[in-house]
């Protein structure tokens, strides 16, 4: 079965720095990826998504991530945080039966 | 935008009580999904309904743990008897195509449970 890892339990960046969320995936073939944001008691919200083509994905927000086959990785990417960012990102992976698994989420804090 | 529906926001009970949460998709969407989310931790799954078929409920505690989808559009989640470690977030969600380029789950708020 896939699995995920996050490796960042928490991260801080002052606002309008650059951001880099880290996600490493297992999986035997093609995977789908994505990444959700979930703010403090709310339901998770689908950022963006790879399924194949296109390596860089462009998604809501201002975010981007890149999918990376030789290094199993799926980073999510903002060039300017907003104060507005601070939240829970989850990176997924799915499979064609539709099996999803989650990451463990990496907190983002934005200093002022 | 159309939203997943769920009741209760918040649920606090005791241990060894009943509780029941529900859920209502997106209209038309037939795959429907009940994930547990501890604090702290990402969602796990516990069940997916095809229409009202179940399509894998292989990390559903059964003992203790139902979930059921009569007509193949709103579901409930059930405990009994509830358990101090069952204390989590109850995401449902739903998907229009699932194992496909269009997959995209749609979640609702979440049930807050805390057993006391």
């Amino acid at each position: 079965a896939q699995s995920v890892t996050q490796p960042d339990i928490h991260i801080t960046v002052s606002e309008g720095a650059s951001l880099e969320l880290r996600c490493n995936y297992s999986y035997g073939a093609t995977p789908y990826l994505f990444w959700y944001v979930q703010s403090p008691g709310q339901g998770l919200q689908l950022l963006l998504k790879y399924f194949s083509g296109d390596t860089l994905v462009q998604g809501i927000k201002g975010f981007e991530a890149e999918f990376k086959r030789s290094q199993s990785s799926f980073n999510l990417r903002k060039p300017s945080v907003h104060w507005s960012d601070a939240a829970e990102y989850f990176c997924a992976v799915g499979s064609p039966n539709n099996d999803m698994r989650f990451g463990a989420g990496t907190r983002l804090t934005v200093k002022p | 935008e159309a939203e997943v529906a769920q009741s209760p926001r918040y649920k606090i009970t005791e241990k060894s009580q009943a509780v029941a949460f529900w859920c209502d998709p997106i209209s038309g969407h037939a795959t429907l999904y009940w994930y547990r989310q501890i604090l702290g931790q990402g969602p796990e799954l516990l069940v997916q309904f095809q229409d009202e078929s179940v399509v894998d409920d292989s990390q559903l505690p059964k003992d203790r743990f139902s979930a059921e989808r009569l007509k193949g559009v709103d579901s409930t989640l059930k405990i009994q008897p509830a358990e101090l470690g069952d204390s989590a977030m109850y995401l449902c969600a739903s998907s229009l195509n699932p194992g496909t380029t269009n997959e995209k789950l749609f979640f609702g708020s979440g049930t807050q449970l805390s057993v006391l």
